[in-house]
């Protein structure tokens, strides 16, 4: 069956540390999407791929950093710079930009101890 | 730029009642709507979408949802809620000819009493 994968579904971190958020799509879709989600704020974007090697900031990229280097993955680093990272990270896809109907993976909880 | 409010943060509804979840959002033209679910600690799942043609759309799991341009609404419906709608709904508005990046509302939480 054709979905979305993010590993871990739950991560600790240390204050100070980079943690990386693995989201894997075996959909062939273009388009693949980073959300943060914290209680009450709905969906946030971090940072958006609508092609391999190609990605742009959302609306709160601070902190955090992606990369693109095959269709199939888009990873997330959570940086030592991102003041407040304990949230429920949202990874999505898309096979069609323009129309967006998006696909999301099951999520990450990531803990700040 | 697009904004979705979803005004209501909770409701709560008695199993076999009729639910209505409101969604209202600001764009000059028409946009794409999107109403998704997500249960605790899941990721979110499309109920149904509107893209163009006819307003009342059927979706999964028994939705249907109608857009009025009038009232720039996308209110998401049910006629008899079962305990497992019990869940968070989102509702999200693509700009058409924009950026096509998605805006979400902030969620209605619906509580399904026995």
């Amino acid at each position: 069956d054709g979905g979305i994968t993010q590993s871990p579904k739950y991560l600790f971190r240390k204050e100070g540390q980079n943690v990386t958020l693995s989201c894997e799509q075996n959909l062939n879709h273009d388009a693949m999407y980073w959300y943060r989600q914290d209680p009450g704020q709905g969906l946030r974007l971090i940072y958006y791929s609508q092609i391999v090697n190609d990605f742009q900031k959302g609306d709160i990229a601070e902190g955090y950093s992606v990369s693109r280097e095959k269709k199939e993955s888009f990873p997330l680093t959570v940086t030592s710079a991102q003041k407040n990272p304990t949230a429920f990270y949202l990874c999505a896809s898309s096979k069609n930009p323009s129309l967006n109907e998006q696909f999301f993976g099951p999520g990450t909880r990531l803990t700040v101890l | 730029a697009q904004s979705v409010t979803q005004p209501d943060i909770h409701i709560t509804v008695s199993e076999g009642a009729s639910l209505e979840l409101r969604c209202n959002y600001s764009y000059g033209a028409t946009p794409y709507l999107f109403w998704y679910v997500q249960s605790p600690g899941q990721g979110l799942q499309l109920l149904l979408k509107y893209f163009s043609g006819d307003t009342l759309v059927q979706g999964i799991k028994g939705f249907e949802a109608e857009f009025k341009r009038s009232q720039s609404s996308f209110n998401l419906r049910k006629p008899s809620v079962h305990w497992s709608d019990a869940a968070e709904y989102f509702c999200a508005v693509v700009a058409s000819g924009g950026s096509y990046i998605p805006t979400f509302g902030r969620g209605t939480s619906l509580i399904v009493h026995p």
